[in-house]
């Protein structure tokens, strides 16, 4: 098993549309989470980190589940700006803090 | 602020050559570092990381090697270059400790072309 996974998609959907993302992790010793944007031949950028009692930073939502061990990102009246691809990003309590990225899911917003 | 920096943003190479790929970090002191590689339509796989100079762990067996000189350099090297070396390298920094310790940030990457 992955140690990060998410559905690479591609999830195509409507502008306006609200769309959802998993990624489950399997180290129950990860300690913080975060999703990134990647677009197309750059490179990825922090989008928001995720706070186990949930965040919301404008049209996006981060939220944590520990005990299912997994992160989910929502983004509501997606714009075509949104195209992308969507890492998540998984740091283990351990040493020096291994940081994992799972492959992304990447997302096509269309007019 | 901090910036980090890294070149060359593009390169072409014949099988067999050497690589020197660097980063430089500006504006923090001791930070941890990060090389990956990204395959085409693939994810980030972490070749390397730095906790310090001179200490340098590698995640995956290969042809390549990292180096630490100074606190803020990260050098990625070959001697030899493979076509399967071919890819987009990024290197990234975060702090060691302190608030904001957890989040990485990128290089705007170097994209390699074996020939």
């Amino acid at each position: 098993r992955k140690e990060v996974e998410q559905d690479p998609g591609p999830f195509n959907v409507p502008e306006g549309a609200t769309v959802a993302f998993n990624c489950t992790y399997s180290n129950s010793a990860s300690q913080s989470f975060f999703w990134y944007r990647q677009d197309c031949r750059k490179e990825p950028k922090l989008l928001m980190s995720v706070y186990s009692s949930g965040n919301e930073d404008g049209r996006f939502t981060a939220q944590l589940n520990r005990a299912s061990q997994y992160i989910s990102l929502l983004i509501r009246d997606s714009k075509l700006s949104d195209s992308a691809t969507y890492l998540c990003v998984v740091i283990e309590n351990r040493g020096y803090q291994k940081v994992t990225f799972g492959t992304g899911t990447k997302l096509q917003v269309i007019p | 602020s901090q910036t980090i920096h890294q070149w060359p943003a593009t390169l072409v190479q014949p099988v067999g050559s050497p690589l020197s790929l660097e980063c430089t970090v500006e504006g923090t002191s001791n930070p941890n570092l990060y090389w990956y590689r990204q395959a085409a339509g693939r994810g980030l796989q972490l070749l390397f990381y730095s906790v310090g100079i001179g200490q340098i762990s590698s995640e995956v067996p290969q042809n390549l090697s990292a180096s630490r000189p100074q606190d803020r350099q990260f050098i990625l090297s070959s001697k030899k270059l493979l076509l399967s070396d071919s890819g987009f390298y990024l290197c990234a920094w975060r702090r060691g400790q302190g608030s904001g310790a957890n989040v990485l940030t990128f290089g705007a990457g170097s994209r390699l072309t074996v020939l």
